[in-house]
């Protein structure tokens, strides 16, 4: 089975300010990591993935995450913060052999100008 | 624009009646997923089609049923409603190799009176 968690259904940061959302994951099999982000009244947008290359994983809008084993952990940080950010974030899980998404309970983000 | 096209956009209806939400995937892509969005549940996976045939389940209730068409687009069909099935209803598409990026639709939003 595969799952994960966020930590933290709300995070308030300012204008500038370093974005950290956090997303540990648990799986039986080496999984494939994703984080989405869903603007009011749309749908979700792939920010970035991990599918077991590169640990470091950069994606759009200056975003990155970092998949860490030792901790089951696959965090998402963005140095500065834009008021464009506000927004709720989704970390997902699947696995080889079972391509459908176990999502987190979401993050919602608020910039503070 | 993900290219993933869904149906109904907004859908109000009363309690026992049945509806049909359609989907059309992004072009060549063969595999469709339906996810369901709710306040208490979060997103949560209610079944995969590929090429036509069911490859996942997840929690979809009995009263929900789903297809796909030769032409790939997917109906999930929901009946006898309930008050509980009031959410937003999203449709996925990929190639449906397991570390391919789904891509979601903007989501039907239903409303059960």
């Amino acid at each position: 089975a595969q799952s994960v968690t966020q930590l933290g259904s709300h995070v308030s940061v300012s204008e500038g300010a370093l974005v950290l959302l956090r997303c540990n994951y648990s799986s039986s099999v080496p999984p494939y990591l994703f984080w989405y982000v869903q603007y009011p009244n749309q749908g979700l947008q792939l920010l970035l993935k991990y599918t077991s290359a590169a640990t470091l994983v950069k994606g759009i809008n200056g975003f990155e995450a970092e998949f860490k084993k030792s901790e089951t952990s696959f965090h998402l940080t963005k140095p500065s913060a834009h008021m464009s950010d506000a927004a709720e974030y989704f970390c997902a899980v699947s696995g080889f052999g079972n391509e459908k998404l176990t999502f987190g309970t979401g993050t919602r983000l608020t910039i503070i100008p | 624009d993900s290219g993933v096209t869904q149906t109904p956009k907004h859908l109000i209806t009363a309690t026992g009646q049945r509806v049909t939400l359609r989907c059309s995937p992004r072009s060549g892509d063969l595999s469709v997923y339906w996810y369901q969005q709710s306040l208490d549940q979060g997103l949560q996976f209610l079944i995969q089609y590929y090429n036509g045939e069911e490859r996942a389940k997840g929690n979809i209730l009995e009263r929900f049923s789903a297809q796909q068409f030769p032409d790939l687009h997917s109906e999930l069909n929901l009946s006898s409603l309930e008050l509980g099935d009031s959410a937003l209803y999203f449709c996925a598409s990929s190639s449906g190799r397991p570390q391919e990026t789904q891509y979601f639709g903007p989501g039907t939003r239903l409303l059960v009176l």
